[in-house]
């Protein structure tokens, strides 16, 4: 049963970046993939983009490309997620979950979110 | 404006069955598996169904899912007061070569 936890609330200024963390416990690191979704206040799920771990792939949403970095650190069965060229609009819990590739489309589990929030 | 569409509002009264429809395109629903997400108020998302109707072990089943064409719907069968929650569909896009989702559906037991 794999559980993901994910680092803890993040106050950022504007300008600078976030890396949020996802550590997967109870199985490694499968071809599942790791995805990174948002979610803004009071506003829907959004998906920002995915590793697969064990093939060192990274696939970014168009609207994240060139600002978002995903990785992943196999030994400790750690994602990350770093966003770069904060704004206020990027205030929102970012989530991690297991899936969000063609072949695992599925997203489970999800990890708790983390709350990243953008503030002058 | 999200890629699927989903009615932002739905309710029922307690027992009742209700249903919550998602309408895509042929890139993702037309030629992909759906799967849905009940989003319990402060809480993560949890996945309730995958590949279009396939409830993973602890899923009630009250909860189904089906799809024809490029909709897909989500049945939520003798409405409990604690099914009222955010619920969401996804679906991967071969356009966009990403996963998509639905704006999501309020419900509300009234």
């Amino acid at each position: 049963q794999v559980q993901l936890v994910q680092s803890g609330a993040e106050v950022k200024k504007p300008g600078s970046s976030v890396k949020v963390s996802c550590k997967a416990s109870g199985d490694t690191f499968s071809s599942y993939g790791i995805s990174w979704v948002r979610q803004a206040p009071g506003q829907g799920l959004e998906w920002m983009g995915r590793i697969i771990p064990i093939i060192d792939t990274a696939n970014y949403a168009h609207k994240f490309q060139g600002r978002v970095t995903i990785t992943a650190d196999k030994s400790t069965g750690t994602a990350y997620m770093e966003l770069s060229s904060l704004r206020s609009d990027d205030t929102a819990v970012y989530y991690c979950a297991r899936g969000g590739s063609s072949l695992h489309p599925a997203f489970d589990p999800w990890g708790q979110g983390t709350l990243v929030t953008v503030s002058s | 404006q999200s890629v699927l569409t989903q009615p932002p509002s739905a309710s029922g009264t307690p027992g009742q069955r209700v249903t919550i429809s998602c309408s895509g395109s042929s890139s993702n629903i037309g030629s992909n598996d759906v799967s849905w997400y009940q989003q319990l108020p402060r809480t993560a998302p949890k996945l309730l169904i995958s590949s279009n109707n396939q409830r993973p072990s602890g899923v009630p089943d009250r909860f189904s899912g089906s799809k024809s064409g490029t909709s897909a719907s989500l049945a939520i069968s003798g409405l409990q007061s604690d099914d009222e929650a955010d619920y969401y569909c996804a679906a991967w896009d071969d356009t966009l070569n990403g996963p998509v989702f639905g704006g999501g559906t309020k419900l509300t037991v009234l």
